[in-house]
């Protein structure tokens, strides 16, 4: 595609929840990145993909959150029984491959755990 | 711990002077940096990556040097516009091992016309 597109935007649950985040990266980009950006931070770590392989998750909060790449396209984050703590917003970027190569950000998704 | 310092004040330049923004890092020793900036709502835009050998880069109005043995970046926008406006961040990814992008929190520059 185009760029990286993230659904939903928005997203309000309610405490105890699960939620799906989806990620469409640029479809040439073998690396998909999984970041969550709190206010006024800059975007914090949670795990990455190398097409299909997930080489590193140490970004997680916690066993509540994982994420997906079966086909080494497109990318799922979940978050089960959410947690007011979770809000957040979500972004997701593609590279071309890995290290040194650009990262194109998608426009995240707002998460809002009531 | 591993730490990367950007400086939380707003810098508030005039229009036409050149903008210095500083990222310090702790206990890394990057294979390289990249800058990136974001505006309100938005993510983040790549700017320019320099590699641990390099000293500086450029790209038009925009000039990156990396001082390893400082263990600091200075990210430069000369003649500044009130466009650039924005909130500034740094990246590094740390030699060898996983790979894993640590951002800083990024410093808001605010040109005045």
């Amino acid at each position: 595609g185009a760029g990286v597109s993230q659904s939903p935007r928005y997203k309000v649950t309610k405490r105890g929840q699960d939620v799906t985040l989806r990620c469409d990266p640029i479809s040439s980009h073998a690396t998909l990145y999984w970041y969550q950006q709190a206010l006024g931070q800059g975007p914090e770590f949670l795990t990455y993909f190398n097409y299909e392989a997930q080489p590193d998750k140490s970004g997680l909060p916690s066993d509540r959150f994982s994420a997906e790449r079966p086909e080494g396209s497109i990318s799922t984050l979940t978050i089960q029984r959410t947690e007011q703590r979770d809000s957040a917003m979500y972004r997701c970027a593609s590279s071309r491959r890995g290290r040194g190569e650009t990262q194109y950000f998608g426009p995240g998704t707002r998460l809002l755990v009531l | 711990s591993q730490k990367i310092e950007q400086n939380s004040e707003a810098l508030n330049i005039q229009e036409g002077k050149t903008a210095t923004l500083t990222c310090n890092y702790t206990n890394y020793s990057p294979a390289y940096l990249q800058w990136y900036r974001q505006d309100p709502g938005r993510g983040p835009v790549f700017l320019l990556l320099i590699r641990e050998n390099e000293k500086e880069k450029r790209k038009e109005r925009l000039k990156v040097t990396f001082d390893t043995t400082l263990k600091q970046s200075l990210f430069h926008i000369t003649a500044s516009q009130p466009a650039d406006s924005a909130t500034y961040l740094c990246a590094l990814d740390i030699k060898g091992g996983s790979y894993i992008p640590t951002f800083g929190r990024g410093t808001s520059l605010i040109v005045h016309p």
